[in-house]
């Protein structure tokens, strides 16, 4: 069965400090990773999205890394903001019909001023 | 563009009525997806919608019915609402990009059964 999981769950840090959350995947055959924010009350947006190929990828303050080997990924959070405070999710598309994805639990960050 | 939009907000139901959620979307994408996330558990399929006309089990429909109205409009049924069914429900439509499907959600629908 295809699984993602995330740790840790929850994480408080202080604001300017940085921060990176872990992702473990069995998901196969394997397509993308994705990086979602959730903040509380709304619904995910996309951060990053990494093929195969693909190693790192950076959106602002956020860099994300895969090895496909080992069936990693990592969420590297720059100079926390207060607006960092959210859920992020992990989550691998199968590289099979429907693209389907799977969805990790979530890790939620607390940025404290 | 309002991306994709969902009524209601909130919804409380007691055991065993019916109500429908409502999902657009004005991006003119093909798919649809509607997900439920549950505290500490990742977003599960319920149902997805690959073109207009067409729809799909997904993990979880035990309990749910779907309508693709029309390109823009995707709607998940209860017939008899269950505690089980209390949830977040997301529903989300992608569109094809180099390799993938991009996909973008609404802001949920928080329905609680008593």
């Amino acid at each position: 069965k295809n699984q993602v999981e995330q740790s840790p769950q929850s994480l408080i840090i202080l604001e300017g400090k940085n921060c990176t959350l872990q992702c473990n995947y069995t998901v196969s055959p394997f397509s993308n990773l994705r990086w979602y924010k959730q903040d509380t009350g709304r619904g995910p947006v996309s951060l990053t999205i990494m093929t195969f190929s693909e190693n790192t990828k950076s959106n602002g303050r956020y860099t994300a890394t895969l090895d496909a080997d080992t069936k990693q990924s990592s969420l590297h959070i720059t100079a926390s903001q207060l607006s960092d405070s959210a859920s992020y999710i992990c989550v691998v598309s199968a590289g099979n019909a429907g693209n389907m994805l799977t969805f990790g639990g979530g890790t939620r960050l607390m940025v404290k001023p | 563009n309002a991306g994709v939009t969902q009524t209601p907000k909130f919804q409380v139901l007691k055991t065993g009525q019916s109500m429908t959620l409502q999902c657009a979307q004005d991006m003119n994408h093909n798919s649809m997806y509607w997900y439920r996330q549950d505290p500490g558990m990742g977003l599960r399929l319920i149902y997805y919608s690959a073109s207009e006309g067409t729809t799909d089990k997904g993990e979880v429909p035990n309990g749910y019915n779907v309508s693709r109205l029309n390109k823009r409009e995707f709607s998940l049924r209860l017939e008899s609402a269950a505690p089980s069914q209390t949830s977040v429900y997301f529903c989300a439509s992608s569109r094809p990009r180099a390799g993938y499907n991009e996909q973008f959600f609404g802001p949920g629908t928080r329905l609680t059964v008593l």
